[in-house]
């Protein structure tokens, strides 16, 4: 099946520095990746939807400056949590969108996810 | 506005004891379902798309269905391993670019 990578599976680092976390598709295309949120026992929140090439389109709420996502390949999409403080402590999801065959089929693959820490 | 609802919250079942999870929705044009199981510290692993009421699928011990309103993810006699949460999400619009809304989860727990 269909592989997502992403990277780091955990980061912990001090308040007031940046954190990259990086989303891969190794086996397919992704024109759209989709970058999540979620607390303990709690469902994913949704805070942007990455297109390759063009600006990422942000969820109400979710500050843009401070989450800076880069969607530069069909294979990469990245989000930078800049000047990090310990309510950015999360566990943050990619996700990417494989479409076989002109939607006929349509699947949402996810990463490992990032468990992120700030001190 | 778009909802996703799943119920029960917990479920705990004693192997081999069946069940159903539920799923109701509340979108504006649904043009797809999907169905997650999520492990504790890991990312959603897909268990099935469906895209029209009246459409079945099933994978192993898992079974998801679909109406207009809801989706049921029935599982049948489940094992300790099947202990996970499931997840429903729904993407709703026209555009293949919509965005997909989860539902909170069911946390399943068989025992053996």
């Amino acid at each position: 099946g269909a592989v997502v990578s992403q990277h780091p599976s955990w980061v912990i680092c001090k308040s007031g520095t940046s954190v990259k976390i990086e989303c891969r598709s190794l086996d397919f295309q992704a024109t759209t990746m989709f970058w999540y949120r979620q607390f303990p026992k709690q469902s994913l929140m949704l805070m942007a939807t990455s297109n390759e090439g063009s600006k990422a389109t942000y969820e109400q709420g979710v500050e843009k400056d401070k989450f800076l996502i880069n969607h530069a390949s069909l294979t990469l999409s990245t989000l930078t949590v800049t000047s990090a403080h310990p309510e950015d402590s999360s566990f943050y999801i990619c996700s990417a969108r494989r479409v076989d065959r002109v939607m006929v089929n349509e699947k949402l693959f996810f990463g490992s996810g990032t468990q992120l820490s700030v001190l | 506005e778009d909802q996703v609802t799943q119920s029960p919250e917990a479920l705990r079942l004693q192997e081999g004891e069946s069940s159903s999870l539920n799923c109701s929705y509340t979108v504006s044009g649904l043009r797809g379902l999907f169905w997650y199981r999520q492990d504790p510290g890991k990312g959603p692993e897909f268990l099935f798309t469906l895209y029209s009421a009246g459409e079945e699928k099933e994978k192993e011990r898992l079974k998801a269905t679909l109406t207009k309103k809801e989706s049921f993810l029935h599982i049948t006699a489940p094992k300790p391993e099947d202990s996970a949460t499931y997840l429903c999400a729904v993407q709703a619009g026209y555009s293949s670019a919509s965005k997909i809304i989860f539902g909170s989860g069911t946390r399943l727990s068989i025992r053996p």
